[in-house]
């Protein structure tokens, strides 16, 4: 079953502007991930948040969990025509249980 | 370098004719899973499975085997593939539970 649902489905915007991703969940979680995949290739991790955390940095990647509410953004700062890619994010269950779970992700394109 | 290696890279083959797609890590990770990828639907899950002789179904097992005779290794099986069952496959790998996930590039295969 999809566990993330990410939103928006796509986002175009400008070189240089910041571009916002969200992620909502539907069951607890032990933590929450963000992934990018450039076309048609395999995702690249970005960034784990434990459910425990509020806000996490890495670079000009800011990520927020807000466990009451199951949701989680993605921050990305100053895009570049780099930044162009898929964005996924994907929960951890913990407890013993199955692998990741992803949702069907952002498609990001920085304008130049 | 860790990596996770999937082969083929892309495979057309036809209905019927059994395949085997093979992945291989080298980080000694517990966990292995696979995953197909197709448009509007993201990354669905396969199978997984937490360490040798010990798989489980994901989302859309149906059409499907695997096997984890070895730690390193998780290859797919198609007994008798059709055309629904084209798709972008990704093989993942990670280390306990909750930890960030390595993907393979990806195998594009095509049921005629």
């Amino acid at each position: 079953s999809q566990q993330g649902e990410e939103d928006p489905q796509a986002l175009s915007i400008q070189e240089g502007e910041n571009a916002t991703m969200n992620c909502s969940y539907k069951t607890s979680i032990n933590n929450l991930q963000w992934y990018r995949q450039n076309s048609g290739r395999g995702l690249v991790h970005l960034i784990l948040i434990r459910s425990n955390e509020r806000e996490k940095h890495s670079g000009r990647l800011r990520v927020t969990l807000d466990t009451s509410k199951k949701s989680s953004s993605l921050l990305i700062t100053a895009s570049r025509a780099a930044d162009t890619a898929s964005y996924f994010c994907a929960t951890a269950l913990g407890g013993g249980a199955d692998g990741l779970t992803f949702g069907k992700g952002t498609h990001l394109i920085i304008q130049p | 370098e860790a990596q996770v290696t999937q082969n083929p890279r892309y495979l057309i083959t036809v209905t019927g004719k059994k395949l085997t797609v093979t992945c291989s890590q080298n980080m000694n990770h517990e966990y292995m899973s696979w995953y197909r990828q197709d448009p509007g639907l993201g990354l669905r899950q396969i199978y997984y499975s937490m360490n040798v002789e010990v798989t489980d179904k994901g989302d859309v097992p149906e059409g499907y085997k695997v096997s984890r005779k070895e730690k390193r290794n998780f290859p797919l099986i198609l007994e008798s593939p059709s055309p629904n069952q084209t798709s972008l496959y990704f093989c993942a790998s990670r280390g306990l539970m909750g930890t960030e996930a390595f993907f393979g590039q990806g195998t594009r295969l095509t049921v005629v």
